[in-house]
């Protein structure tokens, strides 16, 4: 049972406009979340992350937003470009200090110039 | 900055050869990841390691297995490869001092069987 969420395969948006990625989760006891964003042929990059403690974290176009009650979260990348085509994934932890990170199973978004 | 390497970017390899993946990190993490991806299926936990020696089963284990013998090395065998082991294998490492830090994540290896 998928424990992390992503529904949307893929998204297009348009540069200059936001890009809002979905996530939402199952398992109450997370209370770390992170999105990581890749490129073809590369790994996986650390993007941003948010504690289960905030509700919003922002960094330079790149915004997490979290909501506990409904277990989503959500990141909007504004303005977005060509360059942030890219897969992101959303990664939950926190049962532990040695648990592996669970991840959703990605989302590819095409910015359209 | 923390680097993590893995030795080949691109590998084919026959139906039943043994398969050694090898990775390296430079940060002296105490733990590391093995993950493949593929499409509509993300990443998938395959093993991790928590210290040197220790090794645990991850999502999908069957068919692999793992090798620690030094802290900066983590290696994923594949005992007799399949066609269904052609995927693109991460491998990551984290420090295991600090809670939910950030997993780094090598290039990868793109793995095809044939």
């Amino acid at each position: 049972d998928q424990q992390v969420k992503q529904n949307s395969p893929s998204l297009s948006v348009q540069e200059g406009r936001i890009s809002i990625l979905n996530c939402d989760y199952t398992n109450s006891m997370f209370d770390y979340f992170l999105w990581y964003k890749k490129y073809p042929a590369e790994g996986p990059t650390f993007l941003i992350s948010i504690s289960s403690i905030k509700d919003k974290n922002e960094d330079g176009r790149f915004t997490v937003f979290l909501n506990k009650s409904a277990k989503h979260l959500s990141l909007h990348i504004v303005p977005s470009q060509p360059g942030d085509s890219a897969v992101y994934f959303c990664a939950a932890s926190g049962i532990s200090r040695n648990t592996p990170l669970v991840f959703g199973k990605g989302t590819r978004l095409s910015v359209i110039a | 900055d923390v680097k993590v390497t893995q030795s080949s970017r691109y590998l084919v390899k026959r139906t039943g050869e043994k398969v050694f993946l090898e990775c390296v990190q430079d940060m002296d993490h105490e733990n590391m990841f093995w993950y493949r991806q593929d499409p509509g299926l993300g990443l998938r936990l395959i093993y991790f390691s928590y210290d040197v020696k220790m090794k645990e089963k991850g999502d999908i284990p069957e068919g692999y297995s793992v090798s620690r013998e030094k802290k900066e090395r983590f290696s994923l065998i594949l005992e007799s490869a399949s066609t269904n082991q052609t995927s693109m294998y991460l491998c990551a490492s984290r420090t295991g001092q600090v809670y939910n830090s950030p997993l780094h994540f090598g290039n990868g290896t793109r793995l095809t069987v044939t």
